[in-house]
């Protein structure tokens, strides 16, 4: 059993709609849990991260965190044809230097 | 601009031949890293440096190797004992900021192995 287990989809939604992408994993020890955003043939760019349990907010993005299901979420209110890329969740632990442990990425589409 | 840069963006290598990716940053971050992503398995960690001249191995280590001779260049041999180097390849390099480890990633590197 993998550390992160994430749908590779491909998620196809039109424009406007609300975007759910989630991860599940089974190491305790994560205590940072980040979003990526990868566009096709290009490096990842971090779009938001939290710390332990939780929602946190960015714009149209909301990542919400389930220590005791171990299941994290990123939604995408309002999501535009842009927003169609890879998304990769990723954990670490905390104190000292940690390995980042990456999900395989979400494949999304949002037709105009 | 701050940013990592890979170089070149597309690399065809002929079987038994090494090839070194290039990974330049100037962002003063001290931790520098290079992973693999092929479809379906996601980033492995293949070596990774937290300071000049030292590195470790990550998952996937065989076949690779890495010097760290400055902070800013953390090039990536592929050497021909790597069974399978056909991949996209990316560097990241991070700030210790306490406990959480943001990494930063460069434009990648293709590596085809004809």
């Amino acid at each position: 059993q993998k550390e992160v287990e994430q749908d590779p989809g491909p998620l196809s939604v039109p424009e406007g709609a609300i975007v759910s992408l989630n991860c599940t994993y089974s190491n305790s020890a994560f205590q940072y849990f980040m979003w990526y955003r990868q566009y096709s043939r290009k490096g990842p760019e971090l779009l938001m991260y939290t710390y332990s349990s939780g929602n946190k907010e960015d714009g149209r993005f909301t990542a919400q965190v389930d220590k005791s299901s171990k299941y994290i979420s990123l939604f995408i209110r309002d999501s535009q044809p842009s927003d169609s890329a890879t998304y990769l969740c990723a954990m670490s632990g905390s104190g000292g230097y940690q390995k980042v442990t990456f999900g395989t990425g979400t494949k999304l589409q949002v037709i105009p | 601009d701050g940013g990592i840069t890979q170089s070149p963006k597309y690399l065809f290598r002929k079987e038994g031949q090494n090839v070194t990716l290039s990974c330049e940053q100037n962002l003063n971050h001290d931790a520098m890293y290079w992973y693999r992503q092929d479809p379906g398995q996601g980033l492995r960690l293949i070596y990774y440096s937290q300071i000049v001249n030292d590195f470790q191995k990550g998952d996937i280590a065989e076949g690779y190797s890495v010097s760290r001779e400055k902070k800013e260049s953390f090039p990536l041999t592929v050497t021909s004992a790597q069974k399978n180097p056909t991949a996209f390849y990316l560097c990241a390099s991070s700030a210790y900021r306490g406990a959480y480890n943001e990494q930063f990633f460069g434009p990648g590197t293709r590596l085809t192995v004809l």
